[in-house]
């Protein structure tokens, strides 16, 4: 079965520079998670997007905005890039939030490592 | 702010043994739980998850766990490991009816399985 698709993989960029990360959900899923896991750390959740409207808001940076398409695939951009950003970036993908007392499951892709150096 | 509590930073064990990974939650409010496990370079895999009903939960690759209100904990258990379970094991919670949806997820615990 298709399942999150993120890239790049892996990423290395330089102090103060900019990185776009992209990610492409499961066929049909229309919500879309970003985390944010530094290293030894939990997942902490940075936004969501539902139908390509920001759903929910989490512990994102100012310096960091990200954004649904029409297709539904979401990039996250990062601006003036600090050593402390370097993580492995998640995003998950769900058909519908699941507000109130309802559950849609989350499904995660394999993340992008960002090194900034 | 609600906090999700796993005591444990690493659990190494023996193949074959029980194992038990603890995870505590910080109130007794409807919640939904979960037990995610996540491997070298990989993204989070769903294992279990409590939502209603029995409060034991039967889970993949042999995984259960127990939801005990009283005390708020979430523990997930194993009767017998297999090298194949060294992994990263994320408890994550998500409070119902409070606004979000999103769960909230522990530190995580290092299960590391000896031959």
């Amino acid at each position: 079965a298709a399942g999150v698709i993120q890239s790049p993989r892996h990423l290395i960029k330089e102090k103060r520079e900019t990185a776009t990360l992209k990610c492409y959900p499961i066929p049909r899923h229309d919500t879309v998670y970003w985390y944010q896991q530094g290293p030894g750390q939990d997942p902490q959740f940075l936004i969501s997007f539902y139908e390509k409207m920001q759903s929910d808001k989490g512990s994102i940076p100012d310096r960091f905005s990200a954004q649904q398409f029409s297709d539904y695939h979401s990039e996250l951009n990062m601006s003036s890039l600090e050593l402390g950003d370097s993580a492995l970036y998640f995003c998950a993908s769900s058909l519908g939030v699941g507000g109130g007392s309802g559950y849609n499951e989350q499904f995660f892709g394999p993340g992008t490592r960002l090194t900034v150096l | 702010a609600q906090s999700v509590t796993q005591l444990d930073s690493q659990v190494p064990v023996f193949e074959e043994a029980p194992v038990e990974l603890r995870c505590n939650y910080s109130s007794s409010v409807s919640v939904y739980l979960f037990w995610y496990v996540q491997y070298p370079n990989q993204g989070l895999q769903l294992l279990l998850k409590y939502l209603s009903g029995s409060t034991l939960v039967k889970g993949i690759n042999g995984f259960e766990a127990e939801f005990n209100k009283s005390q708020t904990s979430f523990h997930l258990r194993k009767p017998s490991v297999h090298i194949s379970d060294t992994a990263e094991y994320f408890c994550a919670v998500r409070w119902v009816g409070g606004g979000s949806y999103i769960p909230t997820f522990g530190r995580g615990t290092s299960l590391i399985v000896h031959p």
